[in-house]
Order: structure tokens, then C-alpha cells, then sequence
């Protein structure tokens, strides 16, 4: 069956504009998870998403945000972009149950903020 | 909270011999999931081997397999017998109750021909 599909790949934008990224996760998998991955800080939770509800949240200011549609797709919005928002971010989907199960991630999209 | 810290930023290794590489963790849960994560060069993120932690046997995935200490709150990753494909980010990861999946920062492992 097909993985966890991002897109776009790879994007550029300039300070102070806006982002939306997008993923698809397995069918059947009902949470998605994004992390932001830098060389500095390796891979940061941002927000996990089970059916339609924000079930946790990491340490980011405001202007990221996400949301989940019925269909478990998953977009995330970064608003107002700064130079340190440069970074891969991935997305991770599961089935949810917590019960130690596996994330599956996509490949990411590169953001490049100039 | 919950946290991971892995204190080899690099590693090398020869092809076909053995590595180890270390993990160490910490968090008040009782009931929690231990993993190391594989992150190619260019290419996604997989799943490598995974603990539970009241299992007291070591988990083993074919060449790689775990030592799992959890007095000390130790989890270590050894590959045997490397190969060139396993050159990669290794991460390794911590789930416990109904926090989210915590990372450490990654070791890059090179494997020489």
C-alpha cells in the first residue's frame, strides 16, 4: 500500500510570508505527527493530529499550526516565516493506539526561508 | 518530561565488523516504548528495532539487536556483520504513557569499504 506522501518536496519563500505543507498518511491511519528536523536541534515535535484533534503539542510559538481533515490527511501552516524556519519537516503517520506502534514518515519537504 | 540523549555525534565503522551505537534516556513513566529509527541519506525515516520496556529480553532484528539496561536507563544498538547500506542517521527514540515520541539528536554512522 502507498506510504506517507508530503508535499510539495522542496519550497522556498522570503521572511514574512506564509507556508502550508501537506501529507497524506497511510489508509487506515488515523494520527500524523510533524517534527522539524535541523542540524542543530535534530528532530523537534511539533503537533500530533488523531481524528480531526490536536492530542499534543510541542514547544512552538503561535504561528505554527496544524489541522486534520476526516480523511487523516494532515496540513500544517507556518505563518509569518523567519530565516530560522529553515528546515526539513516531516510527517509521521501510525495508527494511533499508543501502544509503542510504529511511526511511519514521509520524506519530507525542505523549507528554505531567504 | 522525557528525554534522550545520544553522546556519539559520529561513528565509523569497517564494513562487516560490529558497532554499537549509544543511547541513553530518562522518564518518570513506568509503562514506555524504546526505538531506533534509520535515516538514509535523501530518503525517509525507518523503523529499525523496537523495545518494550517491561520485556526483559533484548529485542533482535536479524544484524541488529539492542542491550537493554533499564536500571541504568541505557539503550545501546548493535549492527553486526556491517554493510554499506547501513550508512545512515541512527535516532533513537522514547514513548512513554501518552507522551509524544521523543528523539535524541542522531549519530551518523559511515560504514568504510
Amino acid at each position: 500500500k502507498a506510504g506517507v506522501t508530503q508535499t510539495p518536496r522542496y519550497l522556498i519563500k522570503t521572511r514574512g510570508q506564509q507556508v502550508t505543507l501537506s501529507c497524506s498518511p497511510i489508509s487506515g491511519h488515523r494520527s500524523v505527527s510533524w517534527y522539524q528536523q535541523t542540524p542543530g536541534q535534530g528532530l523537534q515535535f511539533l503537533f500530533e493530529y488523531f481524528s480531526e484533534t490536536q492530542r499534543n503539542k510541542g514547544n512552538f510559538p503561535g504561528r505554527f499550526s496544524g489541522r486534520q481533515f476526516s480523511n487523516s490527511r494532515s496540513e500544517m501552516n507556518v505563518s509569518t516565516l523567519e530565516l530560522g524556519d529553515s528546515a526539513l519537516y516531516l510527517c509521521a503517520s501510525s495508527l494511533g493506539d499508543r501502544d509503542g506502534g510504529e511511526l511511519f514518515f514521509g520524506e519530507g519537504s525542505r523549507l528554505t526561508v531567504l | 518530561a522525557q528525554t534522550v540523549t545520544q553522546s556519539q555525534p559520529e561513528m565509523s565503522v569497517q564494513e562487516a565488523e560490529t558497532v554499537t551505537l549509544s543511547c541513553t534516556y530518562d522518564t518518570s513513566e513506568s509503562d514506555y516504548y524504546l526505538f531506533w529509527y534509520k535515516q538514509p541519506p535523501s530518503r525517509q525515516m525507518i523503523l529499525v528495532i523496537r523495545q518494550e520496556a517491561y520485556k526483559q529480553q533484548n529485542a533482535t532484528e536479524n544484524r541488529f539487536s539492542v542491550n537493554f539496561q533499564k536500571a541504568a536507563k541505557s539503550f545501546s544498538l548493535k549492527i553486526s556483520d556491517s554493510q554499506l547500506g547501513d550508512a545512515a542517521m541512527y535516532f533513537c527514540a522514547l514513548q512513554g504513557g501518552s507522551e509524544k515520541l521523543v528523539f535524541g539528536k542522531g549519530t551518523k554512522l559511515t560504514v568504510n569499504p
